[in-house]
């Protein structure tokens, strides 16, 4: 049974450029949620997404949008990368309200 | 919003000390949870508490939700090296669509 799977690993981007992550929940979980992780500091709650609709977000910019497909499978995606985006960004899948597993993360670097 | 500080932000402690870190929340809590965090690893669940005043063991690791759910510990026994990691607790909202808010994280170093 494969746990919750990210992709890509790592990324470099430009100022001003555009990135999606992708994420791949552990079988049998229905909710995803995604997390900015800075170095040396706890996960950041961006947004949830249980049914293909985002349904709880943290406080972050409009430029920050994702998606939910059939299969539970998800999608972040940021506009307008600013040099401040630099994170580790974790996706986290979970059954309603139960415990999360999280993915290995995405690096992105913002250059 | 909700805010979760976690104190100590740093602990070095000699192999075969014990070990606690403290949790707590602006807001009453439905669940928490913890988290371990390896270096370079990415955080692995370790419990969910839920009920005011609940106490779970796991071998060496002792949690503690408080009585007003606005709190909660972990405590470890005896650590090893392999305890080694940031510790994150992280709080459940009362709301309808849970969000979990992380902890600032206590960094542990154990020195053989």
């Amino acid at each position: 049974d494969a746990g919750v799977t990210q992709s890509p690993t790592h990324l470099i981007k430009t100022r001003g450029q555009q990135v999606t992550l992708r994420c791949s929940p552990k079988s049998g979980h229905d909710t995803v949620s995604w997390y900015q992780q800075a170095l040396g500091q706890g996960p950041q709650f961006i947004f949830q997404y249980y049914e293909e609709e985002e349904r709880q977000r943290g406080n972050f910019p409009d430029r920050f949008s994702g998606h939910q497909f059939p299969n539970y499978s998800s999608e972040l995606n940021v506009n307008a990368l600013l040099l401040g985006d630099s994170a580790l960004y974790l996706c986290a899948s979970s059954l309603l309200a139960h415990e999360q597993y999280f993915g290995p993360g995405t690096r992105l670097t913002v250059t | 919003g909700q805010q979760v500080m976690q104190i100590p932000q740093y602990q070095h402690v000699q192999e075969g000390e014990d070990f606690t870190t403290y949790c707590n929340s602006s807001t009453t809590l439905s669940n928490i949870q913890w988290y371990k965090q390896r270096p370079g690893g990415h955080p692995v669940f370790l419990i969910q508490l839920v009920k005011s005043g609940e106490v779970k063991k796991q071998k060496r690791l002792t949690f503690q939700f408080g009585e007003a759910k606005k709190n909660s510990s972990l405590h470890i026994t005896a650590t090893q090296t392999t305890d080694v990691g940031t510790y994150f607790c992280a709080g459940g909202d009362s709301g309808g669509y849970q969000k979990v808010t992380f902890g600032t994280g206590t960094k542990l170093q154990v020195i053989p």
